[in-house]
């Protein structure tokens, strides 16, 4: 069975850094482009970026709002998909996600929740 | 940046009841438009894809259609377990982006 575990969220200060982990089994990984998504409470879904697998460049993709702070990369030989935050604001406080792309949103973890507060 | 909107925002319905959500999208995405469930406290849940294509494991009762910048998702016997929220999701061009979503609750 496909699957995605998020982890490395927590609480982090205006300005801090975190880096996000997404384990994931049970599919071909190394083919896989692979999102992020985020959702800050009672909201909605925002697209956050998306990394190519290597064989198509391994290129990156990022939303306006966390352009030149986000930086998302990936280590075929683990499996493990990374979102680096860096310059964190308030406004980024909000559950990732982690999912499959790049036509659809097939297969997305459990989430793991960032807060941003002083 | 595409811009999705769904309509309504939010919806009462009954068991029974047949339900008709819509997105437009702010230009031509030709069909490349999801549809997703998601229920509190849960991940996103992919129902429909590429604008008619029922994810394998999605009940019958689902369905989506439109094309260019206009398109539905019919929910054609509301069941017990689809008391949730709805969004669409364009697959066009990067950034991707989602509609605000469509609380579907009992009425």
């Amino acid at each position: 069975e496909a699957q995605l575990v998020e982890s490395g969220g927590g609480l982090v200060k205006p300005g801090g850094s975190l880096r996000l982990s997404c384990a994931a089994s049970g599919f071909s990984f190394s083919n896989a482009w692979m999102s992020w998504v985020r959702q800050a409470p009672g909201k909605g879904l925002e697209w956050v970026g998306r990394i190519k697998s290597k064989t198509d460049g391994g290129t990156t993709d990022y939303a306006a709002p966390v352009e030149g702070r986000f930086t998302i990369s990936r280590d075929d030989s683990k499996n493990t998909l990374y979102l680096q935050m860096n310059s964190l604001k308030i406004e980024d406080t909000a559950v990732y996600y982690c999912t499959t792309d790049p036509d659809a949103f097939e297969i997305w973890g459990q989430g793991t929740m960032v807060t941003v507060s002083s | 940046d595409i811009q999705m909107t769904q309509s309504p925002s939010s919806l009462s319905a009954s068991v029974g009841d047949r339900v008709t959500i819509t997105c437009r999208a702010s230009q031509n995405i030709i069909n490349y438009l999801n549809w997703y469930q998601q229920k509190p406290g849960k991940a996103p849940k992919l129902l429909i894809y590429v604008a008619s294509n029922l994810q394998t494991g999605v009940p019958s009762r689902f369905s989506g259609s439109g094309s260019g910048t206009d398109f539905t998702l019919t929910i054609s016997s509301l069941q017990p377990g689809d008391f949730a929220t709805y969004y669409c999701q364009q697959s066009f061009s990067t950034p991707r982006t989602f509609g605000q979503g469509t609380k579907l609750d009992i009425k």
